[in-house]
C-alpha cells in the first residue's frame, strides 16, 4: 500500500531541536489530516486541510506547526517539543467532493516520535 | 462534541471462535460509522464502513457490522475468527455533513487470537 506515505518512519529529537514530519498523498484526493496516536489514549485529530486551506485546528499547542503547500503533501513541523509529546504521528487523506457527502480517510504508516 | 466508546480493550480468543466487539458513540445527528484495523507493524486500514441504506454492512475479510440507531451502537463481528485477525481494531465516528472533518475514534480493542 503506498497510497499515503510518511517520512521519516522513527524520529528521535531533544527538547530544543527543530524538525519536520513529512506526509505525501499519491491518491488525488484533496483533504489531508494530522492526528496523535498516543499510548492508552484513542487517536486525537490535530489539523484537517481542505484544498490545502487549514479548517480545523483540535486546540493544538504552537509548538506543533502544519504546512500544507500543495493537495499532495503536508508537513508538520516541530520545535521545543517536550517528552509527552512522544507518540505516533498518523497523516490521512480522503477525496473531499463538494456537497453533503461523506468521506473515508485513508491512513499512512506513521512516524514514531521519541522526545527526549 | 461526540464520543466513541469501545469497552472491550483486550480480546483474547481462540481459532474458529465467534468474535463481537462493541462500539457505541454519543451524537446526536447523523452520523457516519467506521472500523479500521491495525496490524501488527501496519498502518490503519479500512475495514468496513457505514453512510446510509442497509444498516448490515459486509466488510473485507469476512467482517460485518450492524448499526443500530436507536442503540447507538456499531457493534463488529466475525462468524469464525482466523490468526490472522490478530490486531488492534478502531470505531470511528464522522458526523455528516460533507467534506472533510475529522474522525472520533474509541480507545480501540486489542484482539488476539490463539492458534
Amino acid at each position: 500500500e503506498t497510497g499515503v506515505t510518511q517520512t521519516p518512519r522513527h524520529l528521535v529529537m531533544g527538547m530544543t531541536n527543530k524538525k519536520s514530519l513529512k506526509c505525501e498523498q499519491h491518491l488525488g484526493h484533496n483533504a489531508m489530516y494530522w492526528y496523535k496516536q498516543s499510548a492508552k489514549k484513542p487517536l486525537e485529530l490535530m489539523f484537517v486541510y481542505n484544498f490545502k486551506e487549514q479548517t480545523e485546528n483540535n486546540s493544538v499547542p504552537s509548538r506543533f506547526s502544519p504546512e500544507c503547500p500543495n493537495s499532495s503533501h503536508l508537513f508538520l513541523h516541530l520545535h521545543t517539543l517536550q517528552p509527552e509529546d512522544s507518540a505516533l504521528y498518523l497523516c490521512a487523506s480522503s477525496l473531499s467532493l463538494a456537497g453533503a457527502l461523506p468521506d473515508t480517510q485513508y491512513f499512512g504508516p506513521g512516524t514514531r516520535l521519541t522526545v527526549l | 462534541a461526540q464520543s466513541v466508546s469501545q469497552h472491550n480493550h483486550h480480546v483474547i480468543l481462540s481459532e474458529a471462535a465467534s468474535l463481537e466487539l462493541g462500539c457505541n458513540y454519543s451524537y446526536g445527528g447523523t452520523v457516519n460509522l467506521f472500523w479500521y484495523v491495525q496490524y501488527p507493524g501496519q498502518h490503519l486500514q479500512l475495514l468496513l464502513k457505514y453512510f446510509s441504506g442497509d444498516p448490515l454492512v459486509k466488510g473485507i475479510k469476512g467482517f460485518e457490522a450492524e448499526f443500530i440507531k436507536s442503540k447507538f451502537s456499531f457493534n463488529l463481528r466475525k462468524p469464525s475468527v482466523q490468526w490472522s485477525d490478530t490486531a488492534e481494531y478502531f470505531c470511528a465516528v464522522l458526523s455528516a455533513g460533507g467534506g472533510a472533518d475529522g474522525l472520533t475514534f474509541g480507545k480501540g480493542t486489542h484482539l488476539i487470537i490463539q492458534p
